[in-house]
């Protein structure tokens, strides 16, 4: 079946780091793929997706590449802020499909 | 609505009673989403509605579970005869159509089986 495999957090950063965070996942076909956020308190969010290979999402900053031949899609960030923390999800989707594959998502603590 | 509504937001339960989670999509939304996601991991499909119609419920993990949405707005998700592995965050999700249009979640509901 189809999976999906995040790098483990937590993560902590300072303020201004550079961010990647890994995804890469297996599927029959070639999906859509999609990063959610869930920000403390708050429902999950979408945060960015691409839809075809090498296509690339982007979105506050944030950015991610689907790579056909990895089968990757890495979330990347050049500068972070504090108001970045949140676990991040990254989850393909099915072609054709209706059900979105979640990673177990990733920590992300930006200090001051 | 603003966005999708959930509720409760926490429930607590003794084992074998039974319990209803309500979701109230985005007004106009045609796909509703139902997704568990247990401490620290990821959310775990469950089932998929388009208007009234229940196209997938591969993810249910058991028959004690059911949802509906009769009237294609409002779902209920019922669980019945709780048991301690369901304690999860319940999290309803919905779309204009399918799930490769943006997904609006919920905050969740919050069961704890005791």
């Amino acid at each position: 079946g189809d999976s999906v495999t995040q790098m483990e957090g937590p993560v902590t950063l300072s303020e201004e780091a550079f961010l990647t965070i890994n995804c890469t996942y297996t599927a029959t076909g070639y999906p859509s793929l999609f990063w959610y956020v869930q920000y403390p308190g708050e429902g999950l969010q979408l945060l960015l997706k691409a839809t075809k290979a090498d296509d690339k999402g982007s979105n506050k900053g944030f950015e991610a590449t689907y790579r056909k031949e990895t089968t990757s899609f890495h979330l990347e960030k050049g500068s972070v802020q504090v108001s970045d923390s949140a676990v991040y999800f990254c989850a393909p989707l099915k072609a054709a499909g209706n059900k979105l594959t979640f990673g177990g998502g990733t920590r992300v603590l930006v200090k001051p | 609505g603003a966005g999708v509504s959930q509720s409760p937001r926490y429930k607590v339960a003794k084992r074998g009673q039974d319990v209803a989670l309500r979701c109230d999509p985005i007004s106009g939304h045609v796909s509703l989403f139902w997704y568990q996601q247990a401490l620290g991991q990821g959310p775990e499909f469950l089932t998929y509605f388009q208007n009234e119609a229940q196209l997938d419920k591969s993810g249910l993990p058991s028959d004690r579970f059911f949802a509906e949405r009769p009237e294609g707005s409002v779902s209920t998700l019922k669980i019945q005869r709780t048991q301690q592995e369901d304690s999860a965050v319940y999290l309803c999700a919905s779309s204009l159509q399918g799930a490769n249009t943006e997904a609006f979640f919920g905050q969740g509901t919050r069961l704890t089986v005791v």
